[in-house]
């Protein structure tokens, strides 16, 4: 079974643009999650989607958005780049059942860079 | 409020030793799942055991054991007989939420321990 393909793994981009991170989860999982880390904050969570709705959502300003389309699959956006936006995005899915016992399975991540 | 405690930001531990990494929680929530994830410097996050708040046995998947203690709100991972890919960072998480509820919580993770294991 594929994992969660994350693309692009790099992407440099200039403070004031926008950009569009994708990601395909495990074939029958319908959750979707997305999660920013970097070294000084840690994981943290941005939001989750389920059947093309957003379950849950984290502590980031609205230039972060992201949606789910019907095959599951996910997109992040982030508009208006800012230097702090610098950092490794990883998506995660999980079955989403409903159940606490599903776990999340993570993408490879995709590196940003903001200059 | 921090849900998800690590107090080890660093250890170092010998080849084919046992390590034990520290994970305590805070939740009034009586059904949870608890999780730890492996990242590598590669940068995957990898899963390694699950807990439920409900399971009466510790959980086990080969050399990895989690000491669940309920009352004390304590999770904590051993990893027996150490390997040099062993070496990366551990992270504890907890997800809340009703067995076949129509919402749950979302995933919350500590800060991680970064394990280092020497020959």
């Amino acid at each position: 079974k594929a994992g969660v393909t994350q693309t692009p793994r790099y992407l440099i981009k200039t403070r004031g643009q926008q950009v569009t991170l994708s990601c395909s989860p495990i074939s029958g999982h319908r959750s979707v999650s997305w999660y920013q880390q970097t070294p000084g904050q840690g994981l943290q969570f941005l939001f989750e989607y389920f059947s093309e709705t957003q379950r849950n959502k984290g502590n980031f300003p609205g230039r972060f958005s992201g949606r789910q389309f019907s095959n599951s699959r996910s997109e992040m956006n982030v508009s208006t780049l800012e230097l702090g936006d610098s950092a490794l995005y990883l998506c995660a899915s999980s079955l989403g059942s409903g159940r606490p016992n599903s776990p999340l399975h993570f993408g490879n991540g995709t590196r940003l860079t903001v200059t | 409020a921090q849900k998800i405690t690590q107090t080890q930001p660093g250890m170092f531990v010998q080849e084919k030793e046992a390590v034990t990494l520290d994970c305590t929680y805070d939740t009034s929530d009586p059904s949870y799942g608890l999780f730890w994830y492996k990242q590598p410097s590669s940068g995957e996050m990898i899963f390694l055991i699950y807990q439920g708040s409900y399971d009466q046995q510790n959980a086990t998947e080969g050399r990895y054991s989690l000491n669940f203690q309920k009352a004390r709100k304590s999770a904590n991972l051993v990893i027996s007989a150490s390997q040099l890919g062993d070496s990366a960072m551990y992270f504890c998480a907890m997800r809340e939420g009703q067995e076949f509820a129509d919402s749950w919580g979302k995933f919350q993770f500590g800060a991680g321990t970064q394990v280092v294991v020497t020959p």
